[in-house]
């Protein structure tokens, strides 16, 4: 069953300004991971955090996870046109690889 | 270079018939695949847990008999949609399962429309 609900569901920015995400889910887990998915493309993997772990940083992403809330957030500091796509949380409870995905953020930058 | 590779990207077929899917592991062997299925402007939704040797192992509310999982080798899982119907349309992506569980790689993904 689906237990990841991002929001916003959708975001506009200017190009250059950051962008943040937000995941919340229901269970335990091991670890919660973030995708980018360009339209009616396969998945680009971000990032991994784990459960033990509360931030983590990639170039111009910086993921924070709070597991006492059951949430995570995903910042993309100073965007790029590049950057519009879908965003995906998605949790990996048993640490085996199985993954339940977030409902997404669709982002545009507007350059 | 591509990790995983899945095709065919995009298929079309007639309602009644049956479509095979491939994912290919590339640069590793790969014992376990995962097989997505993704509606328009959805999320995804895990269908089956593809184990080299031996049988799939199915979600909850996925049809075995509809979506037959086949993972003959180490390299290579497939996915075939038997008597396709037009609901049966969405973007079906597989996910290999990496050395590390820090890897992930997902398939390019296929695009299937059943008319």
């Amino acid at each position: 069953s689906q237990q990841g609900e991002e929001d916003p569901q959708a975001l506009s920015i200017q190009e250059g300004e950051n962008a943040t995400m937000n995941c919340s889910y229901k269970t335990s887990i091991n670890n919660l991971q973030w995708y980018r998915q360009n339209s009616g493309r396969g998945l680009v993997h971000l990032i991994l955090i784990r459960s033990n772990e509360r931030e983590k940083h990639s170039g111009r992403l910086r993921v924070t996870l709070d597991t006492s809330k059951k949430s995570s957030s995903l910042l993309i500091t100073a965007s790029r046109a590049a950057d519009t796509a879908s965003y995906f949380c998605a949790t990996d409870a048993g640490g085996n690889e199985k993954l339940t995905f977030g409902t997404g953020t669709r982002l545009t930058i507007i350059p | 270079g591509a990790v995983v590779s899945q095709h065919p990207s995009r298929v079309i077929c007639k309602s009644g018939t049956s479509v095979k899917i491939e994912c290919r592991s590339l640069d590793f062997q790969a014992t376990t695949m995962f097989w997505y299925r993704q509606f328009p402007k959805k999320s995804l939704m895990l269908m089956a847990t593809s184990n080299e040797g031996s049988k799939a192992t199915y979600e909850q509310g996925v049809e075995k008999d509809k979506f037959l999982i086949n993972h003959a080798s180490l390299t290579l899982s497939t996915l075939t949609v038997t008597s396709a119907h037009p609901e049966d349309s969405s973007f079906y992506i597989c996910k290999v399962r990496g050395l590390t569980n820090t890897e992930a790689f997902f398939g390019q993904g296929t695009r299937l429309t059943v008319v």
